[in-house]
């Protein structure tokens, strides 16, 4: 069965850092592309960056770029955002998703862990 | 990118059947067949329902059936049951490896 468990999240003051991460399983890590998906308290859902299997292709979307940085580790099996110079509109719950880049879509979810930029 | 539009509300009575739209424009769904359909029950994570505009991902029912015109895509939830009562969001590769979702719809069984 495929698992992904986020953690790291929690409350931290705007212009902070802070790191999340996703434990993988039940699956082969190590052949995905991997992704982070936002959603914003009673909002919509908003793509944030994926990172291909080897970790040679990172994308961003427009609203992180430069603030944050997506990695993997594949032989621990975990995937990571770490965030830094965090604004109020970073608000969100992170999902740790599986991409499937060929396809362009999400087949499996974290159950998300919520980050709280506020002073 | 914009967000894809998708109606705030739909709603039927069960066994019946609702369609959501979802129109973005030719850079996003009307230029590419990697539109993707994501189910999410409140507090809960999404599930993907459809994805490549109308295949289904093992497990889902074929009661959710989807389809693609121009730049607005579709998803239908036919014979509808009281477990579909959920919000659903399209979601469309926008080229240069970004992607774009769509506002949401909340979908209620009377």
């Amino acid at each position: 069965e495929v698992q992904l468990v986020e953690s790291g999240g929690g409350l931290v003051k705007p212009g902070g850092s802070l790191r999340l991460s996703c434990a993988a399983s039940g699956f082969t890590f190590s052949s995905y592309t991997m992704s982070w998906v936002r959603q914003a308290p009673g909002k919509g859902l908003e793509w944030v960056s994926s990172i291909s299997s080897s970790s040679n292709y990172i994308y961003y979307a427009d609203s992180v770029k430069g603030r944050f940085t997506i990695s993997r580790d594949n032989a621990k099996n975990s995937l990571y955002l770490q965030m830094n110079s965090l604004r109020a509109e970073d608000t969100a719950v992170y999902y740790c998703v599986r991409d499937r880049f060929q396809g362009h879509y999400f087949d499996y979810w974290g159950q998300g862990t919520l980050v709280t930029v506020s002073s | 990118q914009s967000a894809l539009t998708q109606p705030p509300s739909a709603s039927g009575s069960p066994g019946q059947s609702v369609t959501i739209s979802c129109t973005g424009t030719s850079s996003d769904v009307g230029g590419y067949n990697y539109v993707s359909w994501y189910q999410q029950h409140p507090g809960k994570a999404p599930k993907l329902m459809i994805y490549e505009v109308s295949k289904w991902p093992s497990g889902v029912p074929d009661r959710f059936s989807g389809s693609k015109s121009g730049n607005t895509a579709s998803l239908t939830v036919s014979g509808l049951q009281a477990e579909d009562e959920a919000d659903y969001y399209c979601s469309s590769y926008a080229g240069n490896n970004n992607y774009v979702f769509g506002t949401g719809t909340k979908v209620t069984v009377l």
